[in-house]
């Protein structure tokens, strides 16, 4: 059963604009959640987390919003750069040491 | 510093061979966690090692193995293979010590095929 989703294959923004992606989860014991960006042929790469007693978190043009109550969380990526384009990860953790991905959203940031 | 490197890149096999991946943990890294991904899928856990002993492990049948070694590599071991193994398998590693889970830097990934 898939306890973090991603609903958005794919997204398309222009550059400048702010790109949303988003996130849900089912199992309410996740202590961190995390995002991760890959690129074609290179490992996913960390970008921003967020604990679960948190609501905000903040790192330059990337924040992280979690909604607890709706089981929800989106990345903000203000202003969105044509470097941004790649796959995102949604991921989760009970506290431990296993990640539960999503499946991704690929970004395109277009000129 | 190197960051995380996994061998082979590519590899090829066919069904019920028997596969083994390598992996090298970044520097002062004492963890490692592999995880397969699936072609349109997000990486799902295997198992994780630290002091050469599995600390947890995924919903992966037996057929999955895995070993670390005193200097901290890694490997991963699949037999029998099925066509359903075909997949990049993705060494993480990372410091037992470390409070958030951030820390877990990723390799390039092993792309297994099996024909």
């Amino acid at each position: 059963d898939q306890q973090v989703k991603q609903n958005s294959p794919s997204l398309s923004v222009q550059e400048g604009r702010i790109s949303i992606l988003n996130c849900d989860y089912t199992n309410s014991m996740f202590d961190y959640f995390l995002w991760y960006k890959k690129y074609p042929a290179e490992g996913p790469t960390f970008l921003i987390s967020i604990s679960s007693i948190k609501d905000k978190n903040e790192d330059g043009r990337f924040t992280v919003f979690l909604n607890k109550s709706a089981k929800h969380l989106s990345l903000h990526i203000v202003p969105s750069q044509p470097g941004d384009s790649a796959v995102y990860f949604c991921a989760a953790r009970v506290s431990g040491y296993a990640l539960n991905f999503g499946k991704g959203t690929s970004l395109l940031v277009t000129p | 510093d190197a960051g995380v490197t996994q061998s082979p890149t590519h590899l090829i096999k066919t069904r019920g061979q028997q596969v083994t991946l390598r992996c090298s943990p970044k520097s002062g890294h004492d963890t490692v966690s592999w995880y397969q991904q699936a072609l349109g899928q997000g990486p799902q856990f295997i198992f994780q090692y630290y002091e050469e002993e599995e600390r947890q492990r995924g919903n992966f049948p037996d057929r999955f193995s895995g070993h670390q070694f005193p200097n901290y590599s890694s490997e991963l071991n699949v037999n029998a293979l099925l066509l359903g193994d075909s997949a990049l398998y993705l060494c993480a590693s990372s410091f037992l010590g470390t409070i958030g889970p951030g820390e877990l830097f990723f390799g390039e990934g092993s792309r297994l095929t099996v024909l």
